[in-house]
């Protein structure tokens, strides 16, 4: 099956910095999508991408879809202390059952 | 509000005993989901529902059982088979099943004692 190897799998920052995690497939992906999950909750979507090479921003996010169609990137500048969490790469292809692989995930912690 | 409850937020239960985990959308999704997170693990799909009155098993299906009678609820069962029941459940939908965005519920953490 597809595998999805997310890195880093913990992060331990001071407020102010930031933040760069990534998502390696050993197969093509259609789309990447990114999540946030808080503690104890479920996980939020928070950017998509459909087309290699698409950077897209959602405030101090930003996440890219590799030219490979292989990776993607999520950088958060200037974290705050909310950013804590852990934070999903999924790749889907077209087709199929439709349904995305899973990164096992970036633990996120930021202290003040 | 639209979006997905699932109840109870922590359920606790006896080795040997079967439990229903409950799911349910107002969100008028065609497609359903049933993950089980483990601590360090990512999300690992244990049944999916396209449609009602269908369902799929995923890639870890065994000792759980799913129904969708409804479209708008997709309960899951732990049965006793399932040798380590103990983790965070996460159900999830999309519009429908070609969608792109799934959408959590809150979750629901099972500890078998």
């Amino acid at each position: 099956g597809q595998q999805l190897n997310q890195s880093p799998q913990s992060m331990f920052i001071q407020e102010g910095e930031d933040v760069s995690m990534n998502c390696t497939s050993s197969s093509i992906f259609n789309t990447w999508l990114w999540y946030k999950q808080d503690p104890g909750e479920g996980p939020v979507l928070l950017i998509a991408l459909y087309k290699a090479g698409e950077l897209t921003s959602n405030g101090r996010l930003t996440a890219q879809f590799g030219i490979t169609r292989k990776d993607s990137f999520l950088n958060i500048s200037a974290s705050i202390p909310s950013d804590v969490g852990i934070y999903f790469c999924a790749g889907r292809v077209s087709g199929g059952s439709y349904i995305p692989t899973f990164g096992r995930g970036t633990s996120l912690i930021v202290h003040p | 509000d639209g979006g997905i409850t699932q109840s109870p937020k922590y359920l606790f239960r006896k080795e040997g005993q079967n439990v229903t985990l409950s799911c349910e959308q107002n969100l008028n999704h065609d497609a359903m989901y049933w993950y089980r997170q483990d601590p360090g693990q990512g999300l690992r799909l244990i049944y999916y529902s396209q449609i009602v009155n269908d369902f799929q098993k995923g890639d870890i299906a065994e000792g759980y059982s799913v129904s969708r009678e409804k479209k708008e609820s997709f309960p899951l069962t732990v049965t006793s088979a399932q040798k380590n029941p103990t983790a965070f459940y996460l159900c999830a939908s999309k519009r429908d099943y070609s969608a792109n965005e799934q959408f959590f519920g809150p979750g629901t953490r099972l500890t078998v004692l």
